[in-house]
């Protein structure tokens, strides 16, 4: 079985460009996440689809950032205008559902993200 | 808060030791209690997890204790191997919502 795609793997841009990531979950997982991992910290969570509706997004820096689910597979993640404090690694992961069986997250490889 | 406090930030373990990490959470809400590991250039990967109705789950050579009293949870790596070098995550979640809350990490390095 396929894992969670992810791409591109790097990235660097300067402050105040733009940069969009897309990811491709395990097929037939009905839920996706974005995450983002700064160095030394646990993944944070950014924004959660379930098909392609927004579950939480509640942490999500919605003037810079925005996120995208068509047809309820893959997914972007945008972020205009990169700030510094952007630079981080930004995981997507990818769940059957929720309880009881489907709350294992398989994550991707991640994006790693540097702003200069 | 939904805070999940993980401890140490950093464990040293020779080989055939026993690795012991510990979570704390805050928000009595969590009913899943998943632990996930992490190499370097990779995702994290699922690696062991537990409901609050149960106080340890054992998988082979990992085993989470789990206090619900105390808002306390632990995985004990027994026989440390040096592919056991990861970074180990704790999380907190809801079994309705899907979300984890994270903590902040435990760097494992074993020493052969």
């Amino acid at each position: 079985e396929a894992g969670v795609a992810q791409s591109p793997r790097y990235k660097i841009i300067e402050k105040r460009q733009s940069v969009a990531f897309w990811c491709n979950p395990i097929s037939g997982h009905a839920t996706l996440y974005w995450y983002q991992q700064i160095l030394g910290q646990g993944p944070k969570l950014l924004i959660q689809f379930q098909n392609n509706g927004v579950v939480d997004d509640s942490q999500l820096p919605k003037d810079r950032f925005s996120a995208e689910r068509l047809k309820g597979v893959d997914s972007t993640l945008k972020i205009q205008p990169a700030k510094l404090e952007d630079s981080a690694v930004y995981l997507c992961a990818s769940s059957l559902g929720t309880a009881p069986e489907g709350e294992t997250q398989y994550f991707g490889p991640g994006t790693r993200l540097l702003v200069l | 808060q939904q805070q999940v406090k993980q401890s140490p930030q950093s464990l040293i373990v020779q080989k055939g030791g026993i690795s012991i990490i510990n979570c704390a959470y805050e928000n009595t809400a969590f009913d899943y209690f998943p632990w996930y590991q992490q190499f370097p250039g990779k995702g994290p990967a699922l690696l062991i997890a537990i409901r609050p109705d149960v106080s340890e789950k054992k998988e082979g050579r990992f085993t989470i204790s789990f206090n619900k009293s105390a808002k306390q949870f632990s995985l004990h790596i027994m026989d440390s191997q040096p592919g056991d070098s990861a970074t180990y995550f704790c999380a907190g979640g809801s079994s309705n919502t899907g979300k984890l809350i994270f903590g902040q990490g435990t760097t494992l390095q074993v020493k052969p």
